[in-house]
C-alpha cells in the first residue's frame, strides 16, 4: 500500500532563516505531488505541484520554492522566511493515470511557526 | 475561476444527531471528493463520487453526486464525538485535472 511521510511535524524558525520541508511517498511510481498551505481555521491553498522529476508548477507568487530531485521526493524550500510564511504545510500525492480525476492523499502536515 | 462553496460554514450539534452539509459550484464537476480533517492532521479521503446521481456510503457517512453535476451532499448519521473536524469537498479543475479545487470547509462540533 502507498504511504506518504512529511517531516518535521513541527518547526519554529526565526524570520530570515532558511527552510527545507521534505515529503516522500512509498508504494507507487511517478505520482503527482503537491504542496499546500493552510492558515489557521482556513481552507487549503495550493502552492506547487509536480507531475514528474524536475517538473514544478507554481500556483502563487511567494518566497517559497519547490524541487523534485527524485521520483517520490518533494521538497519545499525558502532562502529567507517571512512572518507571513507561518502556517500548516501539507504534502499530497495522487496517481498519475490517463483517466485523470484521481483523489489526492495527504501527509500529516508540518506546523511552521515563524518568530 | 472555479469555486466550491460549502454550507453551512460551521455546525454545533449534539451527539446522536444526523448532519447534512453540501457543496455547490457554478460550473460542472465530473468528480466529487469528500475529505475530513482532524485538528492538527492532514485531510483524509472519506468518499469519492464519479457519476451524476451516484449515492455512496462509508459506514455512517453517505454522499451523493448531484444530478446537475454542480453540487454534492454529505450526510452523517448518528453523530459521535470523533466526527469533530473540518469537512472539505473537492473536485478536479476543468482546465487541469491534475489539480483539485477545494471547498471552503464545514467545521463540525459534536457535544456529548
Amino acid at each position: 500500500s502507498q504511504t506518504i511521510h512529511q517531516w518535521p511535524a513541527t518547526l519554529v524558525q526565526p524570520v530570515g532563516s532558511p527552510l527545507s520541508l521534505e515529503c516522500t511517498v512509498e508504494g507507487t511510481s511517478n505520482p503527482n505531488l503537491y504542496w499546500y498551505r493552510q492558515a489557521a481555521g482556513r481552507g487549503l491553498q495550493l502552492l506547487f505541484y509536480s507531475v514528474g522529476i524536475g517538473q514544478i508548477s507554481s500556483e502563487v507568487p511567494q518566497n517559497l520554492s519547490a524541487s523534485r530531485p527524485q521520483d517520490r521526493q518533494f521538497i519545499l524550500s525558502s532562502k529567507k522566511l517571512l512572518l507571513s510564511d507561518s502556517g500548516f504545510y501539507l504534502c499530497a500525492w495522487s496517481a498519475a493515470l490517463d483517466i485523470g480525476n484521481q483523489p489526492q492523499h495527504f501527509g500529516d502536515g508540518t506546523r511552521l511557526s515563524i518568530l | 475561476g472555479q469555486q466550491l462553496n460549502q454550507s453551512p460554514q460551521s455546525m454545533f450539534i449534539q451527539e446522536g444527531e444526523d448532519v447534512s452539509m453540501n457543496c455547490t459550484s457554478s460550473s460542472i464537476f465530473n468528480t466529487w471528493l469528500w475529505y475530513k480533517q482532524d485538528p492538527g492532521e492532514g485531510p483524509v479521503l472519506l468518499i469519492a463520487l464519479y457519476k451524476a446521481g451516484e449515492l455512496t456510503s462509508n459506514g455512517r457517512l453517505t454522499a451523493q453526486f448531484g444530478i446537475t453535476r454542480k453540487d454534492s451532499f454529505l450526510n452523517i448519521s448518528a453523530s459521535i464525538p470523533s466526527d469533530v473536524g473540518i469537512y472539505f469537498c473537492a473536485g478536479p479543475g476543468a482546465y487541469n485535472t491534475d489539480k483539485l479545487i477545494f471547498g471552503t470547509g464545514t467545521r463540525l462540533q459534536v457535544f456529548p
